[in-house]
């Protein structure tokens, strides 16, 4: 699977939106990008996935660049429970293994 | 939550002794994966499963070995542990309709080998 790379950290004030950038140069044309979060102490959960079209859902926006080489996961208004590593993944359509890197970790001030 | 749970949740163990570490699930899903997490490493995937005695290894096998003679059961063994394997451990599952699929964690196991 093709490789992705996430800054460290980032810091958003509540009620604020907050973009997290991922780059994914060597993406291929069928790998996925996939976003996935981890609370404290908690495994990691699915926030969203998307192919090539912008993709919403209740949790939030995933933008893809016009060539795929990077995406933007877009939390609208981040909330102190937002406060967590988040995981961008390519996997191919029919893959089965995950590479999850390191994230970036989210500290959201009151 | 996908109905994946883990045991024991809290282990610690010497060096050089056995220990198995369980995932179990209650869903029939086919592939269930083993992850170990360390500091600056992120997730790693250690061995993964996509059937009942079908396995394969991930990218940090090595000194880990795994066995799934049920769907719902996927065990994972450390033949003799190190140091280096105090780590927390999660199991997950994928599940879908549809690819691509998504995967479920189970709530993790912190090992601690001194």
């Amino acid at each position: 699977d093709a490789k992705t790379t996430q800054p460290n950290s980032m810091e958003s004030n509540e009620e604020e939106p907050v973009h997290l950038p991922c780059n994914h140069s060597t993406i291929s044309g069928t790998d996925y990008i996939h976003w996935y979060r981890q609370l404290p102490s908690q495994g990691p959960e699915y926030v969203i996935h998307g192919l090539t079209s912008n993709v919403n859902n209740r949790m939030a926006s995933l933008a893809i660049a016009e060539d795929r080489k990077s995406s933007t996961l877009i939390l609208h208004r981040a909330t102190l429970r937002d406060a967590a590593v988040y995981y961008c993944i390519l996997r191919d359509w029919a893959g089965n293994q995950f590479y999850f890197g390191t994230g970036t970790s989210l500290t959201v001030i009151p | 939550d996908a109905g994946i749970t883990q045991s024991p949740r809290h282990k610690v163990t010497e060096t050089g002794t056995p220990v198995t570490l369980r995932c179990h699930q209650t869903e029939n899903h086919r592939y269930m994966y083993w992850y170990r997490q360390d500091p600056g490493h992120g997730l790693r995937l250690i061995h993964y499963s996509y059937g009942v005695k079908d396995t394969d290894k991930g990218e940090v096998s090595d000194g880990y070995s795994v066995s799934r003679s049920k769907t719902e059961d996927f065990l994972l063994t450390l033949e003799s542990a190190t140091s280096s394997q105090t780590s927390v451990y999660f199991c997950a599952i994928t599940t879908g309709t549809s690819t691509p699929y998504q995967q479920y964690f189970g709530p993790g196991t912190r090992l601690t080998v001194t």
